[in-house]
């Protein structure tokens, strides 16, 4: 099993529509996870992070936490074309250090 | 503005021979990481430096080097590149390495072909 899973799509919708990325982890002592979004050719940006159970909105952005089912989601209301790029999941590695490990991401399209 | 910066961009290489990447950083963090990332991957660490600390991923080749000979430079050395080695690769820095909150920052990244 990988540390990090992501289907990698494509994931497309349509303009305005919410677009619902999802992303499981094995380690269940991580503690803090990120979203990150990386257009083509660029490198990964920090959308936001999460470290609680629940949600956490930011913007057009929510993060949500399940930690029993290990599973982490970003949703992307009123998706706009200039959304479209790769989200990237990334959990820390337990046992003290909060280094990120990465899944492949997902790719995202949001067609007009 | 507080960056990441790294160069080149774009580097070419031939096989076997020797190159150097260089990211340097004006947030004044203490972490500075190297990622490999490959087309469709994810961005796979290589190593990091806590300040003068250094730490090496197990499955990092031994192909790659790395130098920190200060807190705002760290230097990625590709001893021989083979074909393998084409990527992207990305300088990243953090605060710390113990909360929450001690997010990664990623430079522009250097994209390397190797011919």
């Amino acid at each position: 099993q990988k540390e990090v899973e992501q289907n990698s799509g494509p994931l497309s919708v349509p303009e305005g529509a919410i677009a619902s990325l999802n992303c499981t982890y094995s380690d269940r002592g991580s503690q803090s996870f990120f979203w990150y979004r990386q257009y083509s050719g660029k490198s990964p940006e920090l959308i936001m992070f999460i470290y609680s159970n629940g949600d956490k909105e930011d913007g057009r952005f929510t993060a949500q936490l399940n930690k029993a089912s290990q599973y982490v989601s970003l949703l992307i209301r009123d998706s706009q074309p200039s959304d479209s790029a790769t989200y990237l999941c990334a959990v820390n590695k337990s046992g003290g250090s909060y280094i990120p490990t990465f899944g492949r991401g997902t790719s995202l399209i949001v067609h007009p | 503005d507080a960056m990441v910066i790294q160069n080149p961009r774009y580097q070419v290489t031939q096989f076997g021979k020797p190159v150097t990447l260089s990211c340097s950083q004006t947030l004044n963090h203490n972490v500075m990481y190297w990622y490999q990332q490959k087309s469709s991957q994810a961005p796979k660490l290589l190593f990091h430096y806590y300040d003068k600390d250094f730490n090496n991923e197990a499955d990092t080749p031994d192909n790659f080097q790395s130098r920190r000979p200060n807190t705002s430079f760290c230097f990625l050395d590709i001893r021989s590149p083979g074909l393998g080695d084409a990527a992207m690769y990305l300088c990243a820095t953090s605060r710390g390495l113990n909360g929450p909150t001690d997010t990664q920052y990623f430079g522009p990244g250097t994209r390397l072909t190797v011919l």
